[in-house]
């Protein structure tokens, strides 16, 4: 079994749309959890960092942490053409930067 | 947040020949950097981690002799591939944080084609 799991999709939604992204993890270490966009060939772009449960909005996007469940998400509303990337979630324990990432979902956004 | 400065961004080799790619942080100091390869449509793996001033820590199955890594600076890490062969070809990423830092940055990646 994998630490994160994460669907690769492709997922293709009409613009406008809600889009939810989810990752689930096994290593109940994990305190700091991120989600980071990446465009083809270029460099992942750190989109939403949280720590421990809860919620945390930052414009369209909205990230959930369930340590409970060792689940999170990511919600994208109004979604855009330009939304159309590759999602990747990543996590951490409390000490050190090592990030352990999910295979990353293809998220294509249609006019 | 914080700029990591990856170059070249596309490099094309010939199989025998060194390839140095660079990872500059130009912010902040950043004590820690890690490289990371991807393959198409694949997530990232983790090759090593690098502390400034001292030796790289590699992961399982990456060849330390193949892939040199130097962190001398508190701004600079670089990744050299020597004697590069096709298998070699990839997507090649570096992160960097720093002091106090827990947010990690990464570069813009290099793609590496050996022919």
């Amino acid at each position: 079994q994998k630490e994160v799991e994460q669907d690769p999709g492709p997922l293709s939604v009409p613009e406008g749309a809600i889009v939810s992204l989810n990752c689930t993890y096994s290593n109940s270490a994990f305190q700091y959890f991120m989600w980071y966009r990446q465009y083809s060939r270029k460099g992942p772009e750190l989109l939403m960092y949280t720590y421990s449960s809860g919620n945390k909005e930052d414009g369209r996007f909205t990230a959930q942490v369930d340590k409970s469940s060792k689940y999170i998400s990511l919600f994208i509303r109004d979604s855009q053409p330009s939304d159309s990337a590759t999602y990747l979630c990543a996590m951490k324990p409390g000490g050190g930067n090592k990030l352990t990432f999910g295979t990353g979902t293809q998220l294509k956004v249609e006019l | 947040g914080a700029v990591v400065s990856q170059h070249p961004s596309r490099v094309i080799c010939k199989s025998g020949t060194s390839v140095k790619i660079e990872c500059r942080s130009l912010d902040f100091q950043a004590t820690t950097m890690f490289w990371y390869r991807q393959f198409p449509k694949k997530s990232l793996m983790l090759m090593a981690t690098s502390n400034e001033g001292s030796k790289a820590t590699y992961e399982q199955g990456v060849e330390k002799d193949k892939f040199l890594i130097n962190h001398a600076s508190l701004t600079l890490s670089t990744l050299t591939v020597t004697s590069a062969h096709p298998e070699d070809s990839s997507f090649y990423i570096c992160s960097a944080s720093g002091q106090g830092y827990e947010k990690l940055f990464f570069g813009s990646g290099t793609q590496l084609s050996v022919l």
